[in-house]
């Protein structure tokens, strides 16, 4: 079946580091692949998307391209805030109407 | 426009009790996708409903069921609680031409004590 592996968190990084998130995933098919954040004490949030490969979704600063060839979705932001803590959820959608998540990675931006 | 809206936002329940939570799509979705998450099992799909129909469901007993509404409303039940299930129960609309971007929530936490 579809899975999505994550890198562990949780990443810690001082305010305008670089950020990189990694994600692969195993799908059969052509599967629309995106990024959540969560908050603490929220739902998810759709932060960004993409729906076939090389397409870059990109959103508040975040990026991620759809690489079919590595099966990947990495985020990416060039300079975090402390207000980015949070954690982020790669996910995979299969023309199935369930969402496929990794395990969530813990980003926290110390200032 | 208004995003997805769960209520009640916290529960406290005790063994053996049933229980209702209930979600309110964006309008316009009338498709309602409920997931369930946990510390130590993450983010797992309950079950998906589209014009009252459930078109998918995921890998959980007979206790937890759902509904929809002929105004995409829904709700599901979990019934007979065990200590398990506390988690954080979140519920996600989306458009008919595009399920599988899914929009959530802010879920119900529900404690089982």
């Amino acid at each position: 079946g579809d899975s999505v592996t994550q890198m562990e968190g949780p990443v810690t990084l001082s305010e305008e580091a670089f950020l990189t998130i990694n994600c692969t995933y195993t799908a059969t098919g052509y599967p629309s692949l995106f990024w959540y954040v969560q908050y603490p004490g929220e739902g998810l949030q759709l932060l960004l998307k993409a729906t076939k490969a090389d397409d870059k979704g990109s959103n508040k600063g975040f990026e991620a391209t759809y690489r079919k060839e590595t099966t990947s979705f990495h985020l990416e932001k060039g300079s975090v805030q402390v207000s980015d803590s949070a954690v982020y959820f790669c996910a995979l959608g299969n023309a199935g109407n369930m969402l496929t998540f990794g395990g969530g990675t813990r980003l926290m931006v110390k200032p | 426009k208004a995003g997805v809206t769960q209520t009640p936002r916290y529960l406290i329940k005790t063994r053996g009790q049933q229980v209702t939570l209930s979600c309110s799509p964006i309008s316009g979705h009338r498709s309602v996708s409920w997931y369930q998450q946990t510390p130590g099992q993450g983010l797992q799909f309950l079950f998906e409903y589209f014009s009252e129909t459930q078109r998918n469901k995921g890998n959980f007993p007979g206790r937890f069921s759902g509904r929809q509404f002929s105004n995409s409303r829904s709700e599901m039940n979990v019934s007979t609680l065990e200590l398990g299930d506390s988690a954080l129960y979140l519920c996600a609309s989306s458009l008919a031409g595009d399920r599988d971007t899914q929009y959530f929530g802010p879920g119900t936490r529900l404690t089982v004590l």
